[in-house]
């Protein structure tokens, strides 16, 4: 059954530590990417990564970090730089990014992270 | 990057048509135009995606004009599980705007 899954479902953290939020696909897709949504607001890209071994910053990259060693997965970290961890993160793949071509995002079920 | 630009909510009844409009100000030639809806807690799931002229698929149509600036969503006869957000997007710019909640009534 090919799909995306992202654990855990629900990750609390106290302020000053590190989390990492996995993200597994089996889709054999080349992109993949990560998103913050806040509520009642949209999503915002912090990194993708268009193929293995290489990544690139969104719009909200600081206080993030991201690898990419393995073409199924690709995990986030959360620093305790990131001044407002608390969020719903989504984790999404592609078979391809950019192009004259048709692709879409398949997305998993989010990480709900709090941090107190 | 602009993204793009499409009502905040709107309001409908069950078994009627919604279009929801969004304006594509920035969009490249590379850019296809796709559709997501999102259920709250969920992550997005593609509805549709084009690059000019009409779409249609089984649950929905999309309209894009040949100057590629809008795009419309229609969806056929919507019923209460159509409740949800749904994002328009420059398909290469993976920017998702605010998104437009349509509620749909019985």
């Amino acid at each position: 059954d090919g799909g995306i899954t992202q654990s855990p479902k629900y990750l609390f953290r106290k302020e000053g530590q590190n989390v990492t939020l996995s993200c597994e696909q089996n889709l054999n897709h080349d992109a993949m990417y990560w998103y913050r949504q806040d509520p009642g607001q949209g999503l915002r890209l912090i990194y993708y990564s268009q193929i293995v071994n290489d990544f690139q910053k969104g719009d909200i990259a600081e206080g993030y970090s991201v690898s990419r060693e393995k073409k199924e997965s690709f995990p986030l970290t959360v620093t305790s730089a990131q001044k407002n961890p608390t969020a719903f993160y989504l984790c999404a793949s592609s078979i391809r990014m950019g192009g004259l071509l048709f692709y879409e995002q398949y997305f998993g079920p989010g990480t709900r992270l709090t941090v107190t | 990057l602009a993204k793009t630009t499409q009502p905040i909510s709107m309001d409908s009844y069950e078994g009627q048509e919604v279009n929801i409009t969004c304006s594509h100000n920035n969009i490249a030639t590379n850019d296809y135009i796709t559709w997501y809806q999102q259920f709250p807690s969920q992550g997005p799931r593609f509805i549709i995606q084009g690059y000019k002229t009409k779409v249609t698929n089984e649950v929905a149509s999309l309209f894009i004009p040949a100057d590629r600036k809008s795009s419309t969503l229609s969806l056929p006869r919507v019923s209460l599980s159509d409740t949800a957000v749904y994002y328009c997007l420059d398909t290469d710019k993976l920017i998702f705007g605010t998104g437009t909640r349509l509620q749909v009534f019985p």
